[in-house]
């Protein structure tokens, strides 16, 4: 299947600063990408949906000033979260899909811890 | 994207085949059934998708009811490494957004 890949794996960072994961299709082109997170003992949450050189689609309750994404590309998506605070601390997987397949394939997730 | 509801969690012997029932009785005719499975700490893995007709991979089978209301993942033979929690999720075969719901927690017991 096809890959997708996030960096970093893991982050940690001062509360108050901003941190940037990246995503990644490594071998093919993703139209679509999807931003989740995860907490403990919880299953994903969508935050949002971008598609490429399109402004990103906010679910209901996710701050779209506070959780940036840019998808420039279309191999590459960014989720920069704007002054990160404990609360903040969380598992974050990207997923991507190519036009010309049905699944999503997921990267393997970044794990934030806000100090 | 139809609802769809899972048992929250199961047991299954290593080596035995691990069953895992969906019910998505609200499915309408254009949604695939997928499946997801979750290892702790990792991204979800695809695992396999069907819309009406039964499906194998290598991985596993996917078993929909003629109604097309229920499914069941069937992993053949299942060893320690299945362990996971499994997603089951209908939605369209065009951009629409993947939305999980609690999944079922396998386990798989030596």
């Amino acid at each position: 299947g096809a890959v997708v890949s996030q960096h970093p794996s893991w982050v940690i960072c001062k509360s108050g600063t901003s941190v940037k994961i990246e995503c990644r299709s490594l071998d093919f082109q993703a139209t679509t990408m999807f931003w989740y997170r995860q907490f403990p003992k919880q299953s994903l949450m969508l935050m949002a949906t971008s598609n490429e050189g399109s402004k990103a689609t906010y679910e209901q309750g996710v701050e779209k000033d506070k959780f940036l994404i840019n998808h420039a590309s279309l191999t590459l998506s960014t989720l920069t979260v704007t002054s990160a605070h404990p609360e903040d601390s969380s598992f974050y997987i990207c997923s991507a899909r190519a036009g010309i397949y049905n699944e999503q394939f997921f990267g393997p997730g970044t794990r934030l811890t806000v100090l | 994207d139809a609802k769809t509801t899972q048992p929250p969690s199961m047991d299954c012997a290593e080596g035995r085949a691990a069953n895992l029932p969906c019910n998505h009785s609200t499915i309408s005719g254009n949604e695939y059934v997928y499946w997801y499975r979750q290892i702790h700490s990792q991204g979800p893995q695809y695992i396999i998708h069907g819309l009406k007709n039964n499906e194998t991979n290598e991985m596993a089978s996917l078993i929909i009811t003629e109604d097309r209301k229920s499914s069941t993942l069937i992993l053949p033979h299942a060893t320690l490494r299945d362990t996971a929690v499994y997603y089951c999720i209908a939605f369209k075969t065009s951009y629409d957004k993947v939305i999980f719901g609690p999944g079922t927690s396998l386990s798989v017991i030596p």
